[in-house]
């Protein structure tokens, strides 16, 4: 199989907290893993892209220094929502795509998501 | 770039009849498509992928795939639909910037099975 294990799954927390996100790639080796934000009932929008041992990848329009991004291991990203706002109360999905080592064009897998809700 | 679109917010099939979820893609060369399905408060999971090969693609749950090169489509099937199907599906194709690969997804369909 290829689990990918986020957590928390919710997350409440005071407006002006920060707030990290666990992403783990739990029977495979990641070098590439993804951070989407989903808004309610919309698709996802892609955040960065984490590689291991190296800086993220941003999308436009977001924000490096209010999404910190660390890739420290092939199993493991975080994701730290700083100084968090109500704006930034969203669905946060994490997902890793195996090695090429696994064989070429490997999808996606996905963690089952963390609901930030920013009081 | 690479996109896809989903013409179809919703789909409503009764129990026991065939579904189709619609997906068109536009891309420069040759095109690597995924569908994932969402239940409520989950991530995404992997259905079916088409890289190359047989244009029927055949995925999890008993979901098939019929990709067509001269309509750009790429539309979801099953020929027995499950109340349990009841979900978000997502379309998707890779992209590739600079030396990284991405995906690209659709804006989404939900789909209702009714008993």
């Amino acid at each position: 199989g290829a689990v990918v294990s986020q957590h928390p799954s919710r997350v409440i927390c005071k407006s002006g907290t920060s707030v990290k996100i666990e992403c783990r790639s739990l029977d495979f080796q990641a070098t590439t893993m993804f951070w989407y934000r989903q808004f309610p009932k919309q698709s996802l929008m892609l955040m960065a892209t984490s590689n291991e041992g190296s800086k993220a990848t941003y999308e436009q329009g977001v924000e490096k220094d209010k999404f910190l991004i660390n890739h420290a291991s092939l199993t493991l990203s975080t994701l730290t929502v700083t100084s968090a706002h109500p704006e930034d109360s969203s669905f946060y999905i994490c997902s890793a795509r195996k090695e090429a080592a696994y064989g070429s064009n490997q999808p996606q897998h996905f963690g089952d998501g963390t609901r930030l809700s920013i009081l | 770039a690479q996109s896809v679109a989903q013409p179809e917010d919703q789909v409503k099939v009764a129990e026991g009849n065939p579904l189709t979820v619609k997906c068109t893609y536009s891309v420069s060369g040759n095109p690597y498509l995924f569908w994932y399905v969402q239940y409520p408060n989950r991530g995404l999971q992997f259905l079916l992928k088409y890289i190359t090969g047989d244009n029927l693609v055949k995925g999890s749950y008993g979901f098939e795939a019929e990709f067509n090169k001269s309509q750009t489509s790429f539309h979801l099937k099953k020929p027995s639909a499950l109340v349990s199907d009841s979900a978000l599906y997502f379309c998707a194709v890779r992209d590739k910037v600079d030396s990284s690969y991405k995906l690209i997804f659709g804006s989404g369909t939900r789909l209702l099975v009714r008993p």
